[in-house]
């Protein structure tokens, strides 16, 4: 596609529940990114894909946080038994290879209540 | 520890009125420092990458240049239709393109 496509914009979730978040990078683009930026935080990195592999989920804040990257294409992000400080938007990027310029999403806004 | 520091959080500006935004940072090896404009309940937007010492980069009324410890991207004769948050973000030599952000500056300009 010609951007970065996530899905949803917007996700509002019971405490406890899991949510999925979903990204369509550019096509072509081998790398992949899940950031997370929290109200009046700056953009914390949570993992990064080259291909399907993930070789950094460093930025994972727990085990609760899960993502997976199929064809080389889309990812998932996953929460599960989410909590309120799980409220944030997501935002997901790409780019032609790892270390060239990462384009970005609009973001999924999660809002556990 | 590698880290990004933005100055000033929030800046008002007459339109026309020219000023700098300022990048600090600390990193194990420097392979860029990228700029990016972000609007409310947008994603941000890719603007500049600069890769060494004395770099610059222009585009319409925005400059950005870099030293060994800092960056500044310079707006010049700013409209209103600029005010946004800006945002600065390292990566790391050896790293897997990872970003680390600043905490960012808000930029209004006012007609």
């Amino acid at each position: 596609g010609a951007g970065v496509s996530q899905s949803p914009s917007n996700k509002v979730t019971e405490k406890g529940k899991d949510v999925e978040l979903r990204c369509d990078p550019i096509s072509g683009h081998t790398a992949l990114y899940w950031y997370r930026q929290s109200l009046g935080q700056g953009l914390e990195f949570l993992i990064y894909f080259q291909g399907n592999s993930a070789p950094d989920k460093s930025g994972l804040p727990s085990d609760r946080f899960s993502a997976e990257r199929t064809g080389g294409s889309v990812s998932t992000l996953t929460i599960q038994r989410t909590q309120q400080e799980d409220s944030a938007v997501y935002l997901c990027a790409s780019s032609l290879w790892g270390n060239t310029e990462a384009f970005f999403g609009q973001g999924t806004r999660l809002t556990v209540v | 520890e590698d880290q990004v520091t933005q100055s000033p959080e929030a800046l008002r500006l007459q339109e026309g009125e020219s000023s700098s935004l300022n990048c600090s940072y600390t990193v194990s090896g420097l392979r860029g420092l990228f700029w990016y404009r972000q609007d409310p309940g947008k994603g941000p937007e890719f603007l500049f990458t600069l890769y060494s010492a004395g770099e610059e980069k222009e585009k319409e009324r925005l400059k950005a240049t870099l030293t060994k410890k800092e960056s500044f991207l310079h707006i010049t004769a700013p409209k209103p239709e600029d005010s946004a948050t800006y945002l600065c973000a390292v990566q790391a030599a050896g790293n897997t393109g990872k970003l680390i952000f600043g905490q960012g500056t808000t930029l209004q300009v006012k007609p």
